[in-house]
């Protein structure tokens, strides 16, 4: 168990909806990332929040948005879906310390399918 | 999307046997970290590495910083069948809580014939 929690594993829907994936950090990390993981595309990094700022973008498109809130947990929100949407969606947390580099620690991950 | 170049892409080997797989890049990178993937599952962190030369070990699994930064191994020794999985190296520029984003390689898929 990493002490990264994702909700829901699993979610379907429809093209054109709008679905909210949640992440709750370990306790203690300060830093959220969220990763796209597909077939063809392999892990993606999409935006990371560092104690409720934005503070680095990846490839996330303009139909996708996440925040931060002030207990650290994240929400990454995707609206106006389609089908290449389908994908695992994956929230890691890491802890910034005085030296440069931190392990990131991954959730087991939401699975969304758009039918 | 960026990634880093993983190779083998895939491997089929016997019970016993030992495993190497690498990942090359033409950035320079802080850190570089391996991570295994179980179907539907998330990435579960192996090794982590900070300084160029280091070399790692976490049991039967030994990792390597490129001297260059720009690359760093993994070795399995005495394969078991519980290695079965899909293998990640990433790379991480790291400064602060900054940008500690992880580039990831294209994986190594592992088979182990018991």
């Amino acid at each position: 168990d990493s002490g990264v929690t994702q909700t829901p594993k699993h979610l379907i829907t429809a093209t054109g909806q709008r679905v909210t994936l949640r992440c709750s950090p370990r306790s203690g990390d300060l830093s959220v990332y969220w990763y796209q993981q597909s077939l063809d595309q392999g892990l993606q990094f999409l935006i990371q929040y560092y104690n409720g700022e934005e503070r680095a973008k990846g490839n996330i498109l303009e139909r996708f948005s996440a925040q931060q809130f002030p207990d650290l947990h994240s929400e990454l929100n995707l609206s106006s879906l389609e089908l290449g949407d389908s994908a695992l969606y994956f929230c890691a947390s890491s802890q910034p310390r005085d030296r440069a580099n931190t392990e990131a620690f991954f959730g087991q991950g939401t699975r969304l399918t758009v039918v | 999307g960026q990634q880093l170049n993983q190779s083998p892409q895939s491997m089929f080997i016997q019970e016993g046997e030992d495993v190497s797989m690498n990942c090359t890049s033409s950035s320079i990178f802080n850190t570089w970290l391996w991570y295994k993937q179980d179907p539907g599952e998330g990435p579960v962190l192996l090794i982590a590495l900070y300084k160029a030369g280091e070399l790692t070990s976490n049991g039967r699994l030994t990792a390597q910083f490129g001297i260059t930064r720009k690359d760093s191994f993994l070795n399995i020794s005495a394969s078991i069948p519980s290695d079965v999985g899909i293998y990640f190296c990433a790379g991480q520029l790291g400064y602060g809580g900054a940008t500690n984003k992880l580039i990831f390689g294209t994986g190594t898929l592992l088979a182990v014939q018991p």
